[in-house]
């Protein structure tokens, strides 16, 4: 069926970037997502790209598109303590309803 | 924007009785709901897919009897976990589509337990 892996824990100090990586199997995905879940709370959306796009820069948040190597990546700018949550990356299901198919999710810890 | 609200946000109950949970779209009109169950530390699973004014689309493995869902405006939907036992303790979260568009907006979970 089809996937979307991404890297369980990143770990970055305060003000230094942070980059998320995610694969997805789907080559029909017509958009790509990326949702930030703080503890104990619903997913918040970040940011999305569709699929025709390379790159989508949305303040410290920018978004590359590797479409050949169906590989996303979300890079957060000047990281701050607010930024630790769990990241994840989800991708539209090409068979219909608008699915969406979820990656396991980043840890992301940030320090001083 | 975009808006998506759950009700309630945490429910305890005993095994044997039947919870409804409520998704409301708060500033739009969403023709498709999804309800996802997440288990700690894990990803999101898509349980179904409701749209309104028709039956629920469940995913391989969900059991609809046991996962009742009803879609019957364009601002409400509802999960009832029927005769709910500790194995349905759960963060159940709902998420709203516009007609328009395929992004999809979430509520802010709900978490049951079942004992």
């Amino acid at each position: 069926g089809e996937d979307v892996e991404q890297s369980l824990f990143l770990s970055v100090r305060e003000g230094d970037s942070s980059v998320i990586n995610c694969t997805y199997t789907d080559s029909s995905s017509t958009y790509l997502y990326w949702y930030k879940q703080e503890p104990g709370a619903g997913l918040q959306l970040l940011t999305y790209i569709f699929s025709n796009m390379d790159m989508k820069q949305d303040q410290r948040l920018t978004v590359l598109l590797n479409k050949k190597d169906k590989h996303l990546s979300l890079r957060i700018a000047d990281t701050q303590t607010g930024d630790s949550a769990i990241y994840f990356c989800a991708s539209t299901f090409s068979g219909g309803y608008n699915k969406l198919i979820f990656g396991a999710g980043t840890r992301l810890a940030v320090h001083p | 924007g975009a808006v998506v609200s759950q009700h309630p946000s945490r429910v305890i109950c005993k095994s044997g009785t039947s919870v409804k949970i409520e998704c409301r779209s708060l500033d739009f009109q969403a023709t498709t709901m999804f309800w996802y169950r997440q288990f700690p530390k894990k990803s999101l699973m898509l349980m179904a897919t409701s749209n309104e004014g028709s039956k629920a689309t469940y995913e391989q493995g969900v059991e609809k009897d046991k996962f009742l869902i009803n879609h019957a405006s364009l601002t409400l939907s509802t999960l009832t976990v029927t005769s709910a036992h500790p194995e349905d303790s759960s963060f159940y979260i709902c998420s709203a589509r516009l007609a328009t568009q395929e992004t999809q907006y979430f509520g802010p979970g709900t978490r049951l337990l079942v004992l």
